[in-house]
């Protein structure tokens, strides 16, 4: 199976800073990378899907970069909606496989 | 407007089964992947299943053999059959719309939830 790390597990920022998110997998995954956010009590969201496509509905301050083994998600300014946990998911192969998450809370 | 409602979970025993139901609306079944995802109380996101148009299908080795997903394009609804139940197993579990680009599958479309706890 392929092993999404996230990195950090959480962290702590207040509203209008920028804030980046690691994901890496265990081997090559190409753009086969998405990511999600899940408000507390909440469904997840799609935000980003193959790396660098925003979602229809997503906010535009989201952006993901990376190939081959190590992805990012930026966020540009901080909004109070966004203290969340974030999710990688890769589709490379079967079975598909999530990272650990990474939750942002508030300094 | 896509929606998905999921019905079908409680409390059951170990070894015990259930039934979850996944109700689609603002778009057809038949015409996409559907896939059954879930999460443990305070723990992170876990695959667990995905039907694909022709209705091949694709299982988490943790749930191989006890767990069959299906779908009833008639009535627009996507199941997941749950047998031998563990403990292991007491998580929410979220019904997904999966998109695709070349090949890439993502959840684009999440149900609320339905919680399964598995106790004695």
């Amino acid at each position: 199976d392929i092993q999404m790390t996230q990195s950090p597990s959480s962290l702590s920022a207040s509203v209008g800073d920028r804030v980046t998110i690691t994901c890496r997998a265990s081997q090559n995954i190409d753009i086969f990378l998405n990511w999600y956010r899940q408000k507390q009590g909440r469904a997840p969201q799609l935000l980003i899907y193959s790396v660098s496509s925003l979602q229809s509905g997503a906010p535009s301050r989201f952006t993901g970069r990376g190939s081959g083994t190590e992805f990012t998600l930026t966020i540009s300014s901080l909004q109070p909606e966004d203290f969340a946990t974030y999710f990688c998911q890769q589709s490379y192969m079967m079975p598909l496989t999530f990272g650990g998450g990474t939750t942002v809370e508030m300094k | 407007e896509v929606q998905l409602v999921e019905s079908g979970g409680g409390l059951v025993r170990p070894g015990g089964s259930l039934r979850l139901s996944c109700a689609a609306s603002g778009f057809t079944v038949n015409g996409n992947y559907m896939s059954w995802v879930r999460q443990a109380p305070g723990k992170g996101l876990d695959w667990v299943s995905i039907i694909r148009n022709g209705d091949s299908t694709n299982y988490a080795d943790s749930v191989k053999g006890r767990f069959t997903i299906s779908r009833d394009s008639s009535k627009n609804m996507v199941y997941l059959q749950m047998n031998s139940l563990r403990d292991d197993d007491t998580a929410i579990y979220y019904c997904a719309r999966v998109g695709s680009r070349r090949g890439n599958l993502y959840f684009a479309y999440w149900g609320q939830g339905s919680r399964v706890t598995v106790s004695s």
